[in-house]
C-alpha cells in the first residue's frame, strides 16, 4: 500500500523560508516521478512542482519558480519542497502526490496517490 | 497557459439522480485530462485518468469522456457518498485545475 507523509508546515513570517517533506513508502520511490500540489483555505488545487524519477528534470508553475526548488532523496525515500521568499498568498495546505503514468510511460500524468497534507501558513 | 473552465460551480441533486459536470479546456488537450474527488478536511482522490479510464477501485458509477476541449464526468446514480468537490486537471501543458464543482444534497 502506498503511503505518503508530509511534514514540515507551520507558521512563517514572510518573507522567510520553510522545508516541506514527504516521506514515501509502498512503491519504489526512485522509479516514480512526483508532484508538489497546493490548495489555499476554501480555494481550489494549484499545481506547484514536479520532479522527475531520478531527479534529472524539475518543472515549477510560474509563480513559484525561482522561489521554491523541489527536490528528493532516493536513497531516504523523501520528496523535499524549499520555499523561500515566503509570501501571504502562499499560505495553503501542501501536498506530495506521486505520477503513476510516469513510471509507466515516462511521460507525465495524474496525482495518485496524494498525501494528507501539511498545511502553511504565511504571517506576520 | 491552459485555463480549465468547470461548470456548474455548484450542483444540488438527490440520491439518484444522474449527475453532469463539465470542463472546458482553453485550447486543444486531446485527451490529456483527469478528474479527482475531495471531500472536506480530506486529500482529494483520483477517479478518471486520461479523459475516460476509471481508477481502480473506483464506483462504476462514475464515467468520463471528452476530448478536445470539452470533457464531462457523469455519476450515473448519485449516492450519499459522493457528496464532495470534483476538480478536473489538464496535463497537456504542464498542469492546470478547474476551479471545482461542488456537489450537494438536495
Amino acid at each position: 500500500q502506498v503511503q505518503l507523509a508530509e511534514s514540515g508546515g507551520g507558521v512563517v513570517l514572510p518573507g522567510r523560508s520553510l522545508r516541506l517533506s514527504c516521506a514515501v513508502s509502498g512503491i519504489t520511490f526512485s522509479s516514480n516521478a512526483m508532484h508538489w500540489v497546493r490548495q489555499a483555505p476554501g480555494k481550489g488545487l494549484e499545481w506547484v512542482a514536479v520532479i522527475s524519477d531520478d531527479g534529472s528534470n524539475t518543472y515549477y508553475a510560474d509563480s513559484m519558480k525561482g522561489r521554491f526548488t523541489i527536490s528528493r532523496d532516493n536513497f531516504k525515500n523523501t520528496l523535499f519542497l524549499q520555499m523561500n521568499s515566503l509570501r501571504p498568498e502562499d499560505t495553503a495546505v501542501y501536498y506530495c502526490a506521486r505520477d503513476p503514468n510516469y513510471h509507466r510511460t515516462g511521460s507525465w500524468g495524474w496525482f495518485h496517490p496524494w498525501g494528507q497534507g501539511t498545511l502553511v501558513t504565511v504571517s506576520s | 497557459d491552459i485555463q480549465m473552465t468547470q461548470s456548474p460551480s455548484s450542483l444540488s441533486a438527490s440520491v439518484g439522480d444522474r449527475v453532469t459536470i463539465t470542463c472546458r479546456a482553453s485550447q486543444d488537450v486531446r485527451k490529456y485530462v483527469n478528474w479527482y474527488q475531495q471531500k472536506p478536511g480530506k486529500a482529494p482522490e483520483l477517479l478518471i485518468y486520461e479523459a475516460s479510464n476509471l481508477e481502480i477501485g473506483v464506483p462504476s458509477r462514475f464515467s468520463g469522456s471528452g476530448s478536445g476541449t470539452d470533457f464531462t464526468l457523469t455519476i450515473s446514480s448519485l449516492q450519499p457518498e459522493d457528496i464532495a468537490t470534483y476538480f478536473c486537471q489538464q496535463y497537456h501543458t504542464l498542469y492546470t485545475f478547474g476551479q471545482g464543482t461542488k456537489l450537494e444534497l438536495k
